[in-house]
């Protein structure tokens, strides 16, 4: 079945530095990619998605790259703020049409020391 | 700006009472969801709706029942709670954009069943 596998956590990191948290999963198809944030206290918010293979999306300066090749959809940020903060879900949608069944990995808590 | 406003916070219930949860959304979305997020897992979907007075199982739906009468509004019953129902639970609705849903979450009822 289909399945999204993320890096454990929590992620401890001092400003500026960079971030990677990996993402791979496992579909049938060409499912569409998505990374959600969740910041202390609230709901999910989209934070990007790619739609096909080799796709960029990208967000308030964080980045992935859909990669058929290695089932992959790393998230990365060149340079982390405390505002960062949260916890972050890679998520697949692998049916077409008006379904919205998401598919989430485990999160992964991200912690940005000043 | 969509809203998907869940009606409680915090809630806490005692084994075998029924639980209501309530989802509202303001953005005349088609489709609502109900998923649990617990440590380690993720989000796991449990319910969700096209429609009105329509509903689907999802992966976990053992233990719940969903009611949707009217487009906005999408309800999770707990029939009788149990205490491995303590969780966190989130309210979505989606809107089919550009091929690729986004889903619009709600802040969460953490319930906890004594």
């Amino acid at each position: 079945g289909n399945s999204v596998t993320q890096m454990e956590g929590p992620v401890t990191l001092s400003e500026e530095a960079f971030l990677t948290i990996n993402c791979t999963y496992t579909a049938t198809g060409y499912p569409s990619l998505f990374w959600y944030v969740q910041y202390p206290g609230e709901g999910l918010q989209l934070l990007l998605k790619a739609t096909k293979a080799d796709d960029k999306g990208s967000n308030k300066g964080f980045e992935a790259t859909y990669r058929k090749e290695t089932t992959s959809f790393h998230l990365e940020k060149g340079s982390v703020q405390v505002s960062d903060s949260a916890v972050y879900f890679c998520a697949l949608s692998a049916s077409s049409g008006n379904t919205g069944k998401l598919i989430f990995g485990q999160g992964t808590t991200l912690q940005v020391k000043p | 700006d969509v809203k998907v406003t869940q009606s409680s916070r915090y809630l806490v219930k005692r084994t075998g009472e029924k639980v209501f949860l309530e989802c509202v959304q303001d953005m005349d979305h088609e489709n609502m969801f109900w998923y649990r997020q617990d440590p380690g897992l993720g989000l796991r979907l449990i319910y969700f709706s096209y429609d009105v007075k329509m509903k689907e199982k999802g992966d976990i739906p053992e233990g719940y029942s969903v009611s949707r009468e009217k487009k906005e509004r999408f309800s999770l019953i707990l029939e009788s709670a149990s205490t491995n129902q303590t969780s966190m639970y989130l309210c979505a609705s989606s809107l089919l954009q550009g091929g690729s849903e986004k889903l619009f979450f709600g802040s969460g009822t953490q319930l906890s069943v004594l």
